[in-house]
């Protein structure tokens, strides 16, 4: 079973814009992390927020936690092309990562 | 250092046909999992290892999955017989494990076609 889901499931923009994408979960949690997959690639670790923090940076992206609407976002500055992948959220609950679907990133030259 | 690694990165087999997937993971990583990724969709945990010990398989289909992790490093996760629905990317990760967040290293997955 998913416990997130992803807003939107697919998301086109042209270089230079910003990218968000948003993530809601069921439970309370423990932690939410960010994961970007690359075409035929493992998923690759981007940042973790903690249920006690509310915003996190790093180096362009910005994720923010509201956990009395169980809702996360990403937000990708700048955008490159470099950043076309696939990114999903994951809720820490209980000693087990869950995965939403993902939002499919493409970014236009 | 090398990472999580997996082989084989890709498998075809017909239905009713055993497979094998291998998994390395990251030395010193005393926690592996195993997910398996649909098409479009986000990983599924299978199973997650403390060790050699399997702490959560509960979501493994055990009629027609194993899996196994001696000497509490390298695992193996087998399906026999593979079903046409068993069609996806299977997902080994690791990480160092104990208190704390589980920041999960993945390796590139082994993509598994059954006809």
């Amino acid at each position: 079973s998913q416990q997130g889901e992803e807003d939107p499931q697919a998301l086109s923009i042209q270089e230079g814009e910003n990218a968000t994408m948003n993530c809601s979960y069921k439970t309370s949690i423990n932690n939410l992390q960010w994961y970007r997959q690359n075409s035929g690639r493992g998923l690759v670790h981007l940042i973790l927020i903690r249920s006690n923090e509310r915003e996190k940076h790093s180096g362009r992206l910005r994720v923010t936690l509201d956990t009395s609407k169980k809702s996360s976002s990403l937000l990708i500055t700048a955008s490159r092309a470099a950043d076309t992948a696939s990114y999903f959220c994951a809720t820490d609950a209980a000693q087990k990562l869950v995965f939403g679907q993902g939002t499919r990133l493409t970014i236009n030259p | 250092e090398a990472g999580v690694v997996q082989s084989p990165r890709y498998k075809i087999i017909e239905k009713k046909q055993p497979v094998a997937f291998w998994c390395n993971p990251i030395s010193g990583h005393n926690t592996l999992y195993w997910y398996r990724q649909n098409l479009g969709q986000g990983p599924e945990l299978l199973i997650r290892y403390e060790n050699e010990e399997a702490v959560d398989d509960s979501q493994l289909p055990k009629d027609r999955f194993s899996a196994e992790r001696l000497k509490g490093v390298d695992s193996t996760l087998k399906i026999q017989p593979a079903e046409l629905g068993d069609s996806a990317v299977y997902l080994c990760a690791s990480e160092t494990g104990g208190a704390g967040a589980n920041v999960l290293t993945f390796g590139a997955g082994s993509r598994l076609t059954v006809l």
